[in-house]
C-alpha cells in the first residue's frame, strides 16, 4: 500500500534559519502530495499541495516541488519565524476515495 | 463561521462507556471523514462517507460505528470504551472524492480520554 515518510523531529531553529523537511513516498503511479501544518491545540490546515510531477506547491514563503524520480516532496523556507512553530505532516492521496495517508509528523521549534 | 465544528472539544470517560461525537460542516461539501491521532501524533483514516454513503472503513473495530445523517454531518458513536481509545479524533470534509487531490478541510478536533 501507499505510505509515505518524512524526517522524525525535533527540529529546532533559531529566527531566520532555513527549514528543510524531507518527504518521500511509495505508491504506484501518480500520487497527489499535501503538506499539512498543526500548530498546538488546533486542527490541521493545509499549507501547500501538488497534483502531479514538477508542480510546485507554495505558501506563506514555504515551498515543495514534486519529484517523482526520487519520489519526494520537501518541504522548505528560506526564514522561519516564531509562528513557523508546529507540527508538519506530509501526505498523499491518489485514486477514488480522496483518502490522506499521513507521514509521521515533524515538529518544528523555532526559537528567537 | 466555523468550515468544519466538532463536538465536544473534550471527552473524559470510564472505560465501557459508550459516547458519541458529532461532526457539522457548512461548506457544501459532498464527502466527510474522521481521523484518529494518537499520543505519537500519527494520524490515521478511520471512515469516510460521500453523500451519505461509506466509502472508506479502514479495518476500525465495529465498537466504532459512523452516522451519516446528511451530508453535512458526520458522528461518530463509540461503544464499550477502552483505554487504547484514548486519542484526538479529528473530523474533515472535502468537495468531493472520487478521485484523489481535493484538499481536506479539518475540524478543530475531540480529545478522548478514557479512564
Amino acid at each position: 500500500g501507499n505510505s509515505v515518510t518524512q524526517m522524525e523531529g525535533p527540529v529546532t531553529l533559531s529566527e531566520e534559519a532555513f527549514l528543510t523537511i524531507n518527504c518521500t513516498y511509495t505508491a504506484t503511479g501518480y500520487p497527489s502530495l499535501f503538506w499539512y501544518v498543526q500548530y498546538p491545540g488546533e486542527g490541521l490546515q493545509l499549507l501547500l499541495k501538488a497534483t502531479k510531477a514538477d508542480d510546485k506547491g507554495s505558501n506563506k514563503g514555504f515551498e515543495a516541488t514534486y519529484r517523482k524520480e526520487t519520489t519526494s516532496f520537501h518541504l522548505e523556507k528560506g526564514s522561519v519565524q516564531v509562528s513557523d512553530s508546529a507540527v508538519y505532516f506530509c501526505a498523499l492521496t491518489q485514486g477514488a476515495g480522496n483518502k490522506l495517508t499521513f507521514g509521521g509528523g515533524t515538529r518544528v521549534l523555532v526559537k528567537p | 463561521d466555523t468550515a468544519v465544528s466538532q463536538t465536544p472539544k473534550y471527552l473524559v470517560t470510564q472505560m465501557g462507556n459508550d459516547k458519541s461525537i458529532k461532526c457539522e460542516q457548512n461548506l457544501g461539501h459532498d464527502t466527510m471523514y474522521w481521523y484518529k491521532q494518537d499520543s505519537k501524533k500519527f494520524l490515521k483514516i478511520m471512515f469516510s462517507y460521500n453523500n451519505k454513503e461509506l466509502i472508506i472503513n479502514e479495518t476500525v473495530p465495529n465498537r466504532f460505528s459512523p452516522k451519516s445523517p446528511d451530508k453535512a454531518h458526520l458522528n461518530l458513536h463509540i461503544n464499550s470504551l477502552e483505554l487504547g481509545d484514548s486519542a484526538v479524533y479529528f473530523c474533515a470534509s472535502s468537495q468531493d472524492s472520487l478521485a484523489g487531490g481535493y484538499e481536506q478541510y479539518f475540524g478543530p478536533g475531540t480529545r478522548l480520554t478514557v479512564t
